[in-house]
């Protein structure tokens, strides 16, 4: 079945920590898309890339890096600069077409 | 800058009732609408989309109004169902900007016996 896998499900982080969410598709998408989720706000743009070895950044990069060395994998590293990571992090894909595959998300707390 | 807003926040009905959640954009240049539906724990799924060249689109019980002048759209569930209890999007893009989707802050739909 053709979908989007995001790992882990779930992931704890440590004061001061970077860590790294996995996003792979095998639909053959070219663009790859992270969104940011949080209670009463929707979900907003972290970063996106339209082909490989290109992305650009979304409306809240800040604390947050990416890579797309690969069509079908998008890592998102939540770094130490990011003050406030706890969140449900959404990764997503798009064909040529407009509407957009969803992961199943990774659920981040700091601890 | 919020670009998209969605209300009501919270809507609860009764098995049968006929849901209405709204959405207003500001940017004239979005020209793809679509509304995604998210049960707890998982990544929203496109239910239907709509472009400004038609004022209504219908797929099952699903339907969207779009008013181009008002730069309003809503979601009508038809006969809702318990199973239809989840949070729902409205999105919008424009073409020029990587067909990048700015959300709505959703709207938690709870559907009673």
């Amino acid at each position: 079945d053709g979908g989007i896998t995001q790992s882990p499900k779930y992931l704890f982080r440590k004061e001061g920590q970077n860590v790294t969410l996995s996003c792979e598709q095998n639909l053959n998408h070219d663009a790859m898309y992270w969104y940011r989720q949080d209670p009463g706000q929707g979900l907003r743009l972290i970063y996106y890339s339209q082909i490989v070895n290109d992305f650009q950044k979304g409306d809240i990069a800040e604390g947050y890096s990416v890579s797309r060395e690969k069509k079908e994998s998008f890592p998102l590293t939540v770094t130490s600069a990011q003050k406030n990571p706890t969140a449900f992090y959404l990764c997503a894909s798009r064909t040529g077409g407009r509407g957009y595959t969803f992961g199943s998300g990774t659920r981040l707390t700091v601890v | 800058q919020q670009q998209v807003k969605q209300s009501p926040q919270s809507l609860i009905v009764q098995k049968g009732g006929i849901p209405i959640i709204n959405c207003a954009y500001e940017n004239t240049a979005f020209d793809y609408f679509p509304w995604y539906q998210q049960f707890p724990g998982k990544g929203p799924a496109l239910l239907i989309a709509i472009r400004p060249d038609v004022s209504e689109k219908k797929e099952g019980r699903f339907t969207i109004s779009f008013n181009k002048s008002a730069k309003q759209f809503s979601l009508h569930i038809m006969d809702s169902q318990p199973g239809d209890s989840a949070t729902y999007f409205c999105a919008a893009s424009n073409p020029g900007t990587a067909s990048k989707l700015t959300f709505g802050t959703g709207t938690r739909l709870q559907v009673t016996l």
